[in-house]
């Protein structure tokens, strides 16, 4: 099946860093790649639509500047946590689909600690 | 944009009893329903889809229904398990096409909890 890994799995930072966080398609090019941020007891909520190649979509009062992706290739987009804070502490996940195959796989998640 | 409200947020039954949850969607162009399964600190697993040209699916001890007219769609458990203990999201895509084909947003949880 379709497996979509993401690297780190857990990743602590001091307040003022930028953390880098991995989404990789490994057995199928990902024609779009969603990423979702999870805060404790919440749902999943979409910060960015990337496509390969373009520029990334921002959902709603989600800062560009702050959540940098990047979507260089067919397997690989990357999240960018600028100059993080405390607030930022949440539980990052991507999901990847291709083609006209419209259900979604998920990353294992990244857990994010900002202290 | 598509907005989805889900209930309950918590639910609790015995060992063997059947849960439901329920869904509601704002977009009626929507045409991808979802159910997921979320672990603790693990990521959503697919548990059952249903798309909007099928009024029921079902697979084992899990069925989805969905009503069109209503725009609100459903999830089943029959004989329920300790295992099945966790939290549920429900589901809808925005209408196909375009760059954000494929694009989800997702209920608010159900917690749900399974007593032996």
């Amino acid at each position: 099946g379709a497996v979509v890994s993401q690297h780190p799995s857990r990743v602590i930072c001091k307040s003022g860093t930028s953390v880098k966080i991995e989404c990789r398609s490994l057995d199928f090019q990902a024609t779009t790649m969603f990423w979702y941020r999870q805060f404790p007891k919440q749902s999943l909520m979409l910060m960015a639509t990337s496509n390969e190649g373009s520029k990334a979509t921002y959902e709603q009062g989600v800062e560009k500047d702050k959540f940098l992706i990047n979507h260089a290739s067919l397997t690989l987009s990357t999240l960018t946590v600028t100059s993080a804070h405390p607030e930022d502490s949440s539980f990052y996940i991507c999901s990847a689909r291709w083609g006209t195959e419209i259900s979604l796989h998920f990353g294992n998640g990244t857990r994010l600690t900002v202290t | 944009g598509e907005n989805v409200e889900q209930h309950p947020s918590t639910l609790s039954v015995q060992e063997g009893d059947s849960a439901v949850i329920k869904c509601t969607y704002s977009d009626s162009a929507s045409n991808y329903f979802p159910w997921y399964k979320q672990e603790l600190g693990k990521r959503p697993q697919l548990i059952i889809d249903i798309r909007s040209n099928v009024g029921e699916k079902k697979d084992q001890r899990i069925a989805v229904t969905l009503n069109k007219t209503a725009k609100h769609f459903s999830l089943h458990i029959t004989e329920t398990q300790p295992e099945d203990s966790a939290v549920y999201f429900c589901a809808a895509n925005l209408r196909a096409g375009g760059t954000s084909y494929g694009k989800l947003t997702f209920g608010q949880g159900t917690i749900l909890t399974v007593h032996p």
